[in-house]
Protein backbone atom coordinates (compact mmCIF):
# COMPACT_ATOMS: atom_id res chain seq x y z
CA UNK A 1 0.00 0.00 0.00
CA UNK A 2 1.22 3.12 -1.36
CA UNK A 3 2.06 5.98 0.79
CA UNK A 4 0.53 9.76 0.76
CA UNK A 5 1.95 10.89 -2.28
CA UNK A 6 2.25 14.91 -3.44
CA UNK A 7 3.68 16.25 -6.18
CA UNK A 8 5.11 18.57 -7.45
CA UNK A 9 8.17 18.05 -4.51
CA UNK A 10 9.46 21.41 -5.34
CA UNK A 11 7.30 23.98 -7.20
CA UNK A 12 8.78 27.74 -7.91
CA UNK A 13 6.76 30.52 -8.89
CA UNK A 14 6.69 33.90 -9.56
CA UNK A 15 4.66 36.68 -7.63
CA UNK A 16 1.37 36.72 -9.17
CA UNK A 17 0.85 33.05 -10.41
CA UNK A 18 -0.81 30.23 -9.09
CA UNK A 19 0.08 27.53 -7.82
CA UNK A 20 -1.47 23.87 -8.07
CA UNK A 21 -0.97 21.22 -5.09
CA UNK A 22 -1.70 17.54 -5.75
CA UNK A 23 -1.92 15.04 -3.18
CA UNK A 24 -3.11 11.38 -3.51
CA UNK A 25 -4.23 9.91 -0.34
CA UNK A 26 -3.66 6.20 0.67
CA UNK A 27 -5.92 3.52 -0.46
CA UNK A 28 -9.03 3.59 1.41
CA UNK A 29 -8.42 7.12 2.98
CA UNK A 30 -11.51 9.42 2.54
CA UNK A 31 -10.07 11.94 4.40
CA UNK A 32 -7.99 14.60 3.72
CA UNK A 33 -5.96 17.64 5.50
CA UNK A 34 -3.47 20.32 4.12
CA UNK A 35 -0.83 21.45 6.60
CA UNK A 36 1.58 24.51 6.37
CA UNK A 37 5.12 24.63 7.57
CA UNK A 38 6.74 28.43 7.28
CA UNK A 39 9.98 28.31 7.32
CA UNK A 40 11.55 27.87 10.56
CA UNK A 41 7.86 27.65 12.35
CA UNK A 42 5.57 24.98 13.52
CA UNK A 43 2.83 22.64 11.36
CA UNK A 44 -0.45 24.45 10.78
CA UNK A 45 -3.38 23.42 10.03
CA UNK A 46 -5.01 24.30 6.66
CA UNK A 47 -8.59 22.25 5.99
CA UNK A 48 -9.66 19.05 6.35
CA UNK A 49 -11.78 17.39 3.05
CA UNK A 50 -13.53 14.45 2.96
CA UNK A 51 -14.69 13.32 -0.56
CA UNK A 52 -16.34 16.35 -2.35
CA UNK A 53 -17.01 18.03 0.80
CA UNK A 54 -14.82 20.75 2.77
CA UNK A 55 -15.38 20.08 6.49
CA UNK A 56 -13.17 22.33 8.21
CA UNK A 57 -11.26 25.31 6.41
CA UNK A 58 -10.76 27.41 9.74
CA UNK A 59 -6.77 27.33 9.10
CA UNK A 60 -7.20 28.67 5.50
CA UNK A 61 -6.72 32.22 5.03
CA UNK A 62 -9.49 33.53 3.25
CA UNK A 63 -7.98 34.72 0.02
CA UNK A 64 -6.26 33.54 -2.75
CA UNK A 65 -6.50 29.71 -1.04
CA UNK A 66 -8.84 27.05 -1.76
CA UNK A 67 -8.80 23.36 -1.24
CA UNK A 68 -10.84 20.44 -3.34
CA UNK A 69 -11.27 16.67 -2.97
CA UNK A 70 -12.94 15.42 -6.09
CA UNK A 71 -14.69 12.25 -6.60
CA UNK A 72 -12.12 11.03 -8.56
CA UNK A 73 -9.05 12.04 -8.29
CA UNK A 74 -6.52 13.48 -6.29
CA UNK A 75 -6.97 16.47 -3.57
CA UNK A 76 -6.03 20.10 -4.92
CA UNK A 77 -4.86 22.75 -2.87
CA UNK A 78 -4.81 25.90 -4.91
CA UNK A 79 -3.10 29.24 -3.89
CA UNK A 80 -3.78 32.37 -6.74
CA UNK A 81 -1.78 35.27 -7.16
CA UNK A 82 1.35 33.74 -4.64
CA UNK A 83 2.97 36.56 -2.74
CA UNK A 84 6.77 35.80 -1.42
CA UNK A 85 4.91 34.55 1.92
CA UNK A 86 3.27 31.71 0.71
CA UNK A 87 6.87 29.99 0.43
CA UNK A 88 6.33 27.22 2.45
CA UNK A 89 6.01 23.45 2.99
CA UNK A 90 2.76 21.92 2.55
CA UNK A 91 2.06 18.54 4.18
CA UNK A 92 -0.90 16.66 3.39
CA UNK A 93 -2.11 13.95 5.24
CA UNK A 94 -4.65 11.12 5.17
CA UNK A 95 -6.71 8.78 7.50
CA UNK A 96 -9.21 6.29 6.65
CA UNK A 97 -12.81 7.10 7.67
CA UNK A 98 -12.69 4.73 10.64
CA UNK A 99 -9.63 5.33 11.93
CA UNK A 100 -8.29 8.72 13.50
CA UNK A 101 -4.17 8.46 12.74
CA UNK A 102 -3.55 10.76 10.13
CA UNK A 103 -0.45 9.98 7.59
CA UNK A 104 1.61 12.55 6.22
CA UNK A 105 2.92 13.10 2.68
CA UNK A 106 6.67 13.89 2.30
CA UNK A 107 5.46 17.81 1.18
CA UNK A 108 5.23 19.95 -1.36
CA UNK A 109 8.13 23.04 -1.21
CA UNK A 110 6.79 25.86 -2.81
CA UNK A 111 9.03 28.89 -3.70
CA UNK A 112 7.94 32.34 -4.68
CA UNK A 113 9.96 34.37 -6.32
CA UNK B 1 -8.06 18.99 22.78
CA UNK B 2 -5.94 19.24 26.13
CA UNK B 3 -3.06 21.24 26.13
CA UNK B 4 1.00 19.68 26.78
CA UNK B 5 4.13 20.76 27.33
CA UNK B 6 7.27 19.05 26.63
CA UNK B 7 10.93 20.13 27.23
CA UNK B 8 12.09 22.53 23.58
CA UNK B 9 15.30 20.27 23.17
CA UNK B 10 17.45 16.62 24.32
CA UNK B 11 20.18 14.94 23.98
CA UNK B 12 20.78 11.38 23.53
CA UNK B 13 23.91 9.34 23.47
CA UNK B 14 23.83 6.52 20.13
CA UNK B 15 22.79 3.20 21.24
CA UNK B 16 21.48 4.41 24.05
CA UNK B 17 17.45 4.53 25.23
CA UNK B 18 15.94 7.97 24.59
CA UNK B 19 13.08 9.27 27.17
CA UNK B 20 11.56 11.85 25.67
CA UNK B 21 8.86 13.64 28.65
CA UNK B 22 5.52 15.12 27.95
CA UNK B 23 3.12 16.72 30.57
CA UNK B 24 -0.84 16.68 29.71
CA UNK B 25 -2.56 17.15 33.30
CA UNK B 26 -6.00 18.69 31.42
CA UNK B 27 -6.12 15.70 29.68
CA UNK B 28 -9.44 14.45 28.90
CA UNK B 29 -10.66 10.75 30.03
CA UNK B 30 -11.43 10.11 26.24
CA UNK B 31 -8.54 11.83 25.29
CA UNK B 32 -5.39 10.03 23.87
CA UNK B 33 -1.67 10.30 23.10
CA UNK B 34 -0.60 10.70 20.20
CA UNK B 35 3.46 10.72 18.99
CA UNK B 36 4.62 12.43 15.62
CA UNK B 37 8.07 13.15 14.87
CA UNK B 38 9.29 15.28 12.23
CA UNK B 39 12.95 14.45 10.02
CA UNK B 40 14.32 17.67 9.08
CA UNK B 41 12.48 18.52 5.43
CA UNK B 42 10.64 15.28 6.09
CA UNK B 43 6.63 15.16 6.25
CA UNK B 44 5.88 14.56 9.77
CA UNK B 45 5.67 10.17 10.87
CA UNK B 46 3.51 8.40 13.28
CA UNK B 47 5.09 6.89 15.77
CA UNK B 48 2.35 5.41 18.35
CA UNK B 49 -0.36 6.74 20.49
CA UNK B 50 -2.00 4.84 23.42
CA UNK B 51 -4.98 5.71 25.75
CA UNK B 52 -3.76 4.53 29.19
CA UNK B 53 -2.24 1.11 29.02
CA UNK B 54 1.52 1.31 28.39
CA UNK B 55 2.05 0.66 24.30
CA UNK B 56 4.60 -0.74 22.52
CA UNK B 57 5.60 -1.23 18.67
CA UNK B 58 8.25 -1.53 16.20
CA UNK B 59 9.61 1.99 16.28
CA UNK B 60 8.89 3.15 20.23
CA UNK B 61 7.45 2.51 23.50
CA UNK B 62 4.82 4.76 25.37
CA UNK B 63 4.20 4.94 28.76
CA UNK B 64 1.36 6.81 30.47
CA UNK B 65 1.45 7.78 34.11
CA UNK B 66 -1.40 5.80 36.53
CA UNK B 67 -3.22 9.44 36.67
CA UNK B 68 -2.34 9.99 32.58
CA UNK B 69 -1.26 13.92 32.94
CA UNK B 70 2.20 12.93 31.91
CA UNK B 71 3.89 10.21 29.69
CA UNK B 72 7.47 9.51 27.73
CA UNK B 73 8.18 8.21 24.63
CA UNK B 74 11.02 5.60 24.52
CA UNK B 75 13.20 5.02 21.98
CA UNK B 76 14.93 2.20 23.28
CA UNK B 77 17.74 2.02 21.04
CA UNK B 78 18.52 5.57 19.50
CA UNK B 79 20.58 5.94 16.60
CA UNK B 80 21.29 8.98 14.43
CA UNK B 81 18.02 8.67 12.39
CA UNK B 82 16.27 8.88 14.95
CA UNK B 83 17.57 12.67 15.38
CA UNK B 84 14.11 14.60 14.84
CA UNK B 85 11.75 16.94 16.12
CA UNK B 86 9.29 14.73 18.94
CA UNK B 87 5.49 16.15 19.10
CA UNK B 88 3.15 14.57 21.47
CA UNK B 89 -0.65 15.49 20.86
CA UNK B 90 -3.87 14.84 22.86
CA UNK B 91 -6.80 14.30 20.81
CA UNK B 92 -10.23 12.68 21.87
CA UNK B 93 -10.84 9.22 20.78
CA UNK B 94 -12.60 8.98 17.29
CA UNK B 95 -11.53 12.23 16.84
CA UNK B 96 -10.94 12.92 12.70
CA UNK B 97 -10.39 16.47 13.63
CA UNK B 98 -6.95 18.57 12.95
CA UNK B 99 -3.93 18.13 14.58
CA UNK B 100 -2.64 20.76 16.89
CA UNK B 101 1.21 20.89 16.37
CA UNK B 102 2.97 22.23 19.49
CA UNK B 103 6.66 23.46 19.27
CA UNK B 104 8.04 19.75 20.38
CA UNK B 105 10.93 18.23 21.24
CA UNK B 106 14.30 19.06 19.61
CA UNK B 107 16.19 15.68 19.92
CA UNK B 108 19.96 15.73 18.81
CA UNK B 109 21.45 12.25 18.89
CA UNK B 110 24.73 12.49 18.73
CA UNK B 111 28.03 9.41 17.63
Amino acid sequence: NAGVMQNPRHLVRRRGQEARLRCSPMKGHSHVYWYRQLPEEGLKFMVYLQKENIIDESGMPKERFSAEFPKEGPSILRIQQVVRGDSAAYFCASSPPSEDTQYFGPGTRLTVL
Amino acid sequence: DAKTTQPTSMDCAEGRAANLPCNHSTISGNEYVYWYRQIHSQGPQYIIHGLKNNETNEMASLIITEDRKSSTLILPHATLRDTAVYYCIVRALYNTDKLIFGTGTRLQVFP
